[in-house]
């Protein structure tokens, strides 16, 4: 079974502060690495995807990625109330398999 | 505006009567998917498609039926509906394996 793991938090920040959020996975041949925000009782939208080992910045949100260590994080610089939700990891998996695998998510609140 | 849509939003019924839920997509593309999303389960996928005609099992597939017979739309369909088929569903679709996935606002499903 491939799994991805999250903390299901809720990881509470201060407005202003850096919110870092964690994901392991089991498949090592993984290709592609997806994160998302859902607000409660909406859909997921898709907030930043990676590919290739290292850092991937996008504005105020950075995806990081360790294939060795089969891990990928996102890092929300100056968080504002307007983060607050819950991030989905999800990680496509090798060998031609259409199942992507989506962690449990995190539930981050940013208060004032 | 591309996006995907589903019917209906909501929808309460009673155990055994066949329902289908719409999906359709606007933006041409070959992979969709069906997810039901559960407390504590996070997203799990029910079945998936490459393209018309095309269908593969998900992780949670019993209890569920699905088609393909033209690119843009894939419906799910409930034979006979359970209890423990209540769940928030989602429908989404992606140019590839690799690529983002872009969701549907969601159908909310309680059966009696």
């Amino acid at each position: 079974q491939k799994e991805v793991e999250q903390n299901s938090g809720p990881l509470s920040v201060p407005e202003g502060a850096i919110a870092s959020l964690n994901c392991t996975y089991s498949d090592r041949g993984s290709q592609s690495f997806f994160w998302y925000r859902q607000y409660s009782g909406k859909s997921p939208e898709l907030i930043m995807f990676i590919y290739s080992n290292g850092d991937k910045e996008d504005g105020r949100f950075t995806a990081q990625l360790n294939k060795a260590s089969q891990y990928v994080s996102l890092l929300i610089r100056d968080s504002q109330p307007s983060d607050s939700a819950t991030y989905l990891c999800a990680v496509n998996p090798s060998g031609g398999s259409y199942i992507p695998t989506f962690g449990r998510g995190t539930s981050l609140i940013v208060h004032p | 505006e591309a996006q995907v849509t589903q019917n209906p939003r909501y929808l309460i019924t009673v155990t055994g009567k066949k329902l289908t839920v719409t999906c359709s997509q606007n933006m041409n593309h070959e992979y969709m998917s069906w997810y039901r999303q559960d407390p504590g389960l996070g997203l799990r996928q029910i079945y998936y498609s490459m393209n018309v005609e095309v269908t593969d099992k998900g992780d949670v597939p019993e209890g569920y039926k699905v088609s393909r017979k033209e690119k843009r739309n894939f419906p799910l369909i409930l034979e006979s509906p359970s209890p423990n088929q209540t769940s928030l569903y989602f429908c989404a679709s992606s140019l590839g394996t690799g690529n983002e996935q872009f969701f549907g606002p969601g159908t909310r499903l309680t059966v009696l």
